[in-house]
């Protein structure tokens, strides 16, 4: 099955420096990557996500990149602000037939942003 | 957009005890639904997805179940309770284009 490795699993940045978080997925088959941010003690939030046919999309400060052949992708925030501290999740998503999407979820980066 | 309500919000269970937990959505027909959990400090497992009505699949062998009962409603249960039952319990509906959104969740306690 899919398997979706995150780094780092910490990270602490002081505020409006830039912040990266890296993946890499196993299956080829996976065509779409969400990113998820979660507050402590709150539900995951989407708050990005990228299709295997784009190598990159921006939204505000946050931008994610693709590289399909290496299998990686990667969620850069700039001008970071002590609101971003959260855990981040990454995630690679298989479609099959019926619609059921099986999503694999990276382990997490804690991200610091300190004043 | 659809909405996922999930509830008991929090849920403290003794060892052996039998477990019901309830999702339902708002918004759309016919979602495909999922349940999570997530251990404290660590990510999310997938545990049952629901395509339809009593269609149900495990993605894991565990001490629970899940049924689907209704278009729009996704039941987790056990019969009895474990401590590593212990989590922080999500439930998730799919969008047409295939993200998923997630309830407010359940953080269940098992003593």
């Amino acid at each position: 099955g899919e398997n979706v490795e995150q780094h780092p699993s910490t990270l602490s940045v002081q505020e409006g420096d830039s912040a990266v978080i890296k993946c890499t997925y196993s299956d080829s088959a996976s065509n779409y990557f969400p990113w998820y941010k979660q507050e402590l003690g709150k539900r995951p939030q989407l708050i990005i996500d990228i299709r295997s046919n784009v190598g990159e999309k921006k939204d505000q400060r946050i931008a994610v990149t693709l590289n399909k052949t290496a299998k990686h992708f990667s969620l850069h925030i700039t001008e970071t602000q002590p609101e971003d501290s959260a855990v981040y999740f990454c995630a690679a998503s298989i479609g099959y037939s019926g619609g059921y999407q099986k999503v694999t979820f990276g382990t997490g980066t804690k991200l610091q942003v300190i004043p | 957009s659809q909405t996922i309500h999930q509830w008991p919000a929090t849920l403290v269970q003794p060892v052996g005890s039998p477990l019901s937990l309830e999702c339902t959505v708002e918004g759309t027909s016919n979602p495909n639904l999922y349940w999570y959990r997530q251990a404290a400090g660590r990510g999310l497992q997938l545990l049952f997805y629901s395509v339809g009505i009593g269609q149900i699949s495990s993605e894991v062998p565990q001490n629970l179940s899940a049924s689907r009962p209704q278009d729009r409603q996704f039941i987790l249960s056990s019969k009895k309770l474990l401590l590593s039952d212990s989590g922080f319990y999500l439930c998730a509906g799919e969008a047409r284009s295939g993200t998923q959104y997630f309830g407010p969740g359940t953080r269940l306690l098992v003593l």
